[in-house]
């Protein structure tokens, strides 16, 4: 019940192209949902994050789909550049435990030139 | 921008040894956390401080573990006895307020238990 499970594991895109990761819930109990992209080295980044009560978020060429019924949410990349390539994680948080986040597997994203 | 600091950047230690890793929080925030990242493996959540105690903790945060905030800026995390399961990047993040949603990160301190 506590988990986020993250598709696919590893993404190849090209430059320009879209680069979509899902993600999928189950705990009625998460408020929040962030994306954070990490760099080899790095602490992970907060990328763009949305609450249930709203379906699409965009910033940039950044876009939270969220479907609260099914219990699903997804990154669109458009445009996507070899500056993207990054690891995307998809993660979830428990208001009333603290505010700690459930994170999924993790997505390896390469944007080729 | 203020950022979450964190030292050393990376620690080696033998099996049996105590360690602390430090972190400085982003000066005006109230909640703190710490995460491990085993290699190629997702992050996972340990543990939640605020108004110096632990609000929340995961199964992996054992009696081995132990976080402090020993004056108004450090936020520490102590491991007793190191066991070979934990090497990984241990990650802090700190949150403003209850209303804010964002966790920053700090960029992690990697621990090598020999």
């Amino acid at each position: 019940q506590q988990q986020v499970k993250q598709s696919p594991q590893s993404l190849i895109v090209q430059k320009g192209g879209i680069s979509i990761i899902n993600c999928a819930y189950e705990n009625t109990a998460f408020d929040y949902f962030p994306w954070y992209q990490q760099f080899p080295g790095k602490g992970p980044a907060l990328l763009i994050a949305i609450r249930p009560d709203v379906s699409e978020k965009k910033e940039g060429r950044f876009t939270i789909s969220f479907n609260k019924s099914a219990k699903q949410f997804s990154l669109h990349i458009m445009d996507s550049q070899p500056g993207d390539s990054a690891t995307y994680f998809c993660a979830a948080r428990y208001y009333n435990q603290g505010g700690k986040l459930i994170f999924g597997q993790g997505t390896e994203l390469s944007v080729k030139p | 921008e203020p950022e979450v600091t964190q030292t050393p950047s990376h620690q080696v230690t033998q099996m049996g040894q105590e360690v602390i890793l430090r972190c400085v929080p982003i000066s005006n925030h109230l909640y703190f956390y710490w995460y491990r990242q085993i290699l190629g493996q997702k992050v996972e959540f340990l543990v939640s401080f605020y108004n110096n105690e632990i609000s929340e903790k995961s199964e992996i945060f054992d009696d081995q573990f132990s976080v402090e905030r020993p004056d108004g800026s450090n936020f520490t995390l102590k491991i007793r006895s190191t066991k070979l399961e934990d090497s990984a990047m241990y990650f802090c993040a700190s949150r403003r307020g209850s209303a804010a949603d964002t966790q920053y990160f700090g960029p992690g301190t990697r621990l090598t238990v020999l």
